[in-house]
């Protein structure tokens, strides 16, 4: 069945460091978001990507984050330098549907570790 | 400022039980509520809802939202312990981004 791959599933970095997040979404799909949850903390949406550009993003997203779709396949999640509050589990998502509906496929997330 | 409110955020069950976790949200131009169970790792999609009145089902889950009341709600009958997750019912809007609640914890015992 497809499924949604990221890599790293954990990553830890020293803080002021860039780090960048990889992500395969499922073949077919067309839209692509990258979703963060801090532990204990609820999930939170930090961007969606469409047509090869950013649809729409959180405050959380600013400079420091930027999204890439370099290849056709590959989804990434860039942090130019990281801060201990970026700690948390990183998901992306992708979902194949039109405007009807919504439902997003996660992969298994990346854990990043700020120190 | 779009909300979503589960309860209870944490029960505790023996394996048999059946369960009824809560739902409720306010979402600006509310498009869909989905059901997510999340177990280590990344949610697992369960359920996408619409419409009003009409129950999804699979297996031992099911799902239904009313629309006029704002909220749903996810039943699982003949718990078992590998039902043990977070229970997650993000909502979307006309932008496609989910609003997240904090979950139901759900531990199913032996």
């Amino acid at each position: 069945e497809p499924e949604v791959t990221q890599t790293p599933s954990h990553q830890v970095t020293q803080m002021g460091q860039e780090v960048i997040l990889r992500c395969v979404p499922i073949s077919n799909h067309l839209y692509f978001y990258w979703y963060r949850q801090i532990l204990g903390q609820k999930v939170e949406f930090l961007v969606s990507f469409y047509n090869n550009e950013i649809s729409e993003k959180s405050e959380i997203f600013d400079d420091q984050f930027s999204v890439e779709r370099p290849d056709g396949s590959n989804f990434t999640l860039k942090i130019r330098s990281t801060k201990l509050e970026d700690s948390a589990m990183y998901f992306c998502a992708s979902g194949d549907r039109g405007r009807g509906n919504t439902e997003a496929f996660f992969g298994q997330g990346t854990r990043l570790t700020v120190v | 400022e779009d909300k979503v409110v589960q309860s209870p955020l944490s029960l505790v069950v023996h394996e048999g039980d059946t369960v009824t976790l809560n739902c409720s949200y306010e979402v600006t131009n509310f498009r869909s509520l989905l059901w997510y169970k999340q177990e280590k790792k990344a949610p697992t999609f369960l359920f996408m809802l619409t419409s009003s009145g009409i129950e999804k089902k699979s297996g031992r889950l099911s799902s239904i939202l009313d629309k006029k009341e704002l909220f749903s709600i996810l039943n699982i009958t003949a718990t078992q312990t590998g039902d043990s997750a977070v229970y997650l019912c993000p909502n979307a809007g006309n932008n496609r981004k989910l609003i997240w609640g904090l979950g139901t914890s759900l531990a199913v015992n032996p």
